[in-house]
């Protein structure tokens, strides 16, 4: 069965500080590949969205993701955090034929002021 | 800017207990979803509706679960008789297209005592 492994389950960094969130999924077909953010008490926000062309894509706040077809993986990165960026952090995947979204479990980063 | 919208933020219910979980999908959006987090779990998906049927849904939709959209704008998930390990945040979300970004709602916290 399709999987989606986050790796980092609680990530502290200090302000300015750079960041990467690994993201794995196990699917050797086509996928089209998601960030989510959930600040405390809000809904889950799309960050970025991957289907075809450039692997880098760049989505709100400063944030960017790399997808590597041959590792099969989808990190999440920003150069600089900030104190507004303490949230938790959902990758997501959807394959061919079907629209739901494979989660991973999740990445609770605390950025310290 | 549009948002999903589900109602009640948080249910508390007893065992064998009937439950509606309400939400309100982004107006010109064709596609809800269910999904539900237990708690330190991953977000899983439930199921997909379109055109006023269900399009496609996981191996936990059994037959305690179904949805309605029983006028133009609600979306509604009813859990026959509620267990103990039906606990569990339910987020509903929306798409335009099938295969595009889901937005989502804030969450209904169901608890079964």
């Amino acid at each position: 069965a399709q999987s989606v492994s986050q790796h980092n389950h609680h990530v502290i960094l200090s302000e300015a500080a750079s960041l990467e969130l690994g993201c794995n999924y196990s699917y050797g077909g086509t996928v089209n590949l998601f960030w989510y953010v959930q600040y405390p008490g809000q809904h889950l926000q799309l960050l970025l969205k991957y289907f075809s062309g450039d692997p880098l894509v760049k989505g709100i706040k400063g944030f960017e993701a790399e997808f590597i077809k041959s590792k099969f993986s989808f990190n999440l990165r920003k150069p600089s955090v900030q104190w507004s960026d303490t949230a938790e952090y959902f990758c997501a995947v959807t394959t061919s034929g079907t629209y739901k979204y494979i989660f991973g479990t999740g990445t609770r980063l605390k950025v310290l002021a | 800017e549009p948002e999903v919208t589900q109602t009640p933020s948080h249910q508390v219910t007893q065992m064998g207990q009937e439950v509606i979980l309400r939400c309100v999908p982004i107006s010109n959006h064709l596609y809800f979803y269910w999904y539900r987090q237990i708690l330190g779990q991953k977000v899983e998906f439930l199921v997909s509706f379109y055109n006023n049927e269900i399009s496609e849904k996981s191996e936990i939709f059994d037959d305690q679960f179904s949805v309605e959209r029983p006028d133009g704008s609600n979306f509604t998930l009813k859990i026959r008789s509620t267990k103990l390990e039906d606990s569990a945040m339910y987020f509903c979300a929306s798409s335009q297209p099938s295969y595009n970004e889901q937005f989502f709602g804030p969450g209904t916290r169901l608890t079964v005592l």
